[in-house]
């Protein structure tokens, strides 16, 4: 059983420079989901998609900030021109509406850690 | 628009003596709740879920929370910690209407041998 998966796990960058994350859900998995997490809070909403289709944006995510989900399989996020605000852990997540556990039962990667200097 | 808090940030318990987590939720319908579990460098992973059938729920590794909807709340309890509980704890609301899961700040659980 393969996980969710996100590449890279640590990502250090200076600040204005562009920064790209995947996430490999779980295949068959039609729902993705990014979280960001900042050190001593809970993980925060940032989109979703439902196979390729993106449904929703969170406010927190600026016109800086892009997903995508091109075959409704891997996603990216992209960062452009990345400030010190942006350091923090980008979570991935998946799920499966179709099934009896339902989207609410979401499987989360690793994170990748974002350091910008 | 959904919430919960988590009332402690920190716990620590001596090994071997039960755990307490405490946690509120707000929620204009009726909710979904769930306890994560955060170990250092791992993911978030998923301890229980409940979805409106027993109030009681079990999940893994000995834990289980109760639901009480007349004082919106959904505390996790372990009766008896053991090392490997060190971690950070989420208490998560969904409205299951939405699309998202929103989360409590965390409670970090420390495990004295």
């Amino acid at each position: 059983d393969t996980g969710v998966s996100q590449n890279p796990r640590h990502k250090i960058t200076k600040r204005g420079q562009n920064v790209t994350f995947r996430c490999d859900p779980i295949s068959e998995h039609n729902r993705l989901y990014w979280y960001r997490q900042t050190l001593g809070q809970g993980p925060e909403f940032l989109t979703y998609f439902q196979n390729e289709a993106q449904l929703e944006k969170s406010r927190l995510l600026s016109d800086r900030f892009s997903a995508e989900r091109p075959k409704g399989s891997f996603s990216t996020l992209e960062i452009q021109r990345t400030e010190q605000g942006d350091s923090a852990m980008y979570l991935c997540a998946s799920s499966d509406d179709t099934g009896l556990a339902g989207w609410e039962t979401q499987y989360f990667g690793p994170g990748t850690r974002l350091l910008v200097l | 628009a959904q919430s919960v808090t988590q009332l402690d940030s920190h716990v620590s318990v001596s090994e071997g003596t039960p755990v307490l987590l405490r946690c509120n939720y707000s929620s204009s319908y009726s909710p979904s709740l769930f306890w994560y579990v955060q170990h250092p460098n791992k993911g978030l992973q998923l301890l229980l879920k409940y979805t409106s059938a027993a109030t009681l729920v079990k999940g893994i590794n000995g834990f289980e929370a109760e639901f009480k909807k007349s004082e919106t709340s959904f505390h996790l309890t372990k009766p008896s910690a053991h090392m490997s509980d060190a971690a950070e704890y989420f208490c998560v609301v969904s409205n299951r209407d939405d699309y998202k899961l929103s989360f409590g700040a965390g409670t970090t659980v420390t495990v004295r041998a």
